[in-house]
């Protein structure tokens, strides 16, 4: 089955931009969605199909996706960016959706 | 505005069943594909199942497969996850979700509930 990788926790500074990344096979052949999720919220959609903004969501949220790694970018990071953050795709191959373990941002 | 708002959730003991609701509103739910993606306690987000708008074209995650069985009622706009078989591993809170219009394969979640907690024990 396919795997999406995401490293555990980050940390940056308010106002600095924050990369995550989620790593998986030729993922840049998919098209990767980003969410936030808040503690004791629903997840938010924030990116889809690799690089697009749902309405309502700033234009600090930004993707990319090639060769095995898609990026979420978060720039000029607020206190209220602070979250989990999760990618995930369709595996066409399987007929399964899947998401990344998921990557803790602490604002410092 | 767009509104999920599951039901049926509690506290079953292993081997039990359950049926999950979702009850839409807010927009044309006949028109969306729809999902369940679930979340054990303090771990990340899973996939469990997802339907096609006319409910022909049906998913299920492994771990589900053969327990778990997904309908909808497009008359009534609701969702529903008919749980059978459950184990301590299924204990999670449940959210159902809206596929997204907008995304090419209509497989980003643009709305969700608010979810509601299964929890497996005896």
């Amino acid at each position: 089955s396919y795997v999406l990788t995401q490293p555990p926790s980050m940390s940056v500074a308010p106002g600095q931009t924050a990369r995550i990344t989620c790593g998986g096979k030729n993922i840049g052949r998919k098209t990767v969605h980003w969410y936030q999720q808040k503690p004791g919220q629903a997840p938010v959609l924030v990116v889809y199909d690799d690089s697009d903004r749902p309405s309502g969501i700033p234009e600090r949220f930004s993707g990319s996706n090639s060769g095995n790694t898609a990026t979420l970018t978060i720039s000029r990071v607020e206190a209220g960016d602070e979250a989990d953050y999760y990618c995930q795709v369709w595996d066409s191959s399987s007929d399964h959706g899947v998401f990344g373990g998921g990557a803790k941002l602490t604002v410092l | 505005q767009v509104q999920l708002v599951e039901s049926g959730g509690g506290l079953v003991k292993p081997g039990g069943s359950l049926r999950l609701s979702c009850a839409a509103s807010g927009f044309t739910f006949s028109d969306y594909y729809m999902s369940w993606i679930r979340q054990a306690p303090g771990k990340g987000l899973q996939w469990v199942s997802y339907i096609y708008s006319s409910g022909g074209t049906i998913y299920y995650a492994d771990s589900v497969k053969g327990r778990f069985t997904i309908s909808r009622d497009n008359a009534q706009n609701s969702l529903y996850l008919q749980m059978n078989s459950l184990r301590a591993e299924d204990t999670a809170v449940y959210y159902c979700a809206r596929a997204s219009l907008d995304s090419r394969g209509y497989d980003a979640f643009d709305y969700w509930g608010q979810g509601t907690l299964v929890t497996v024990s005896s």
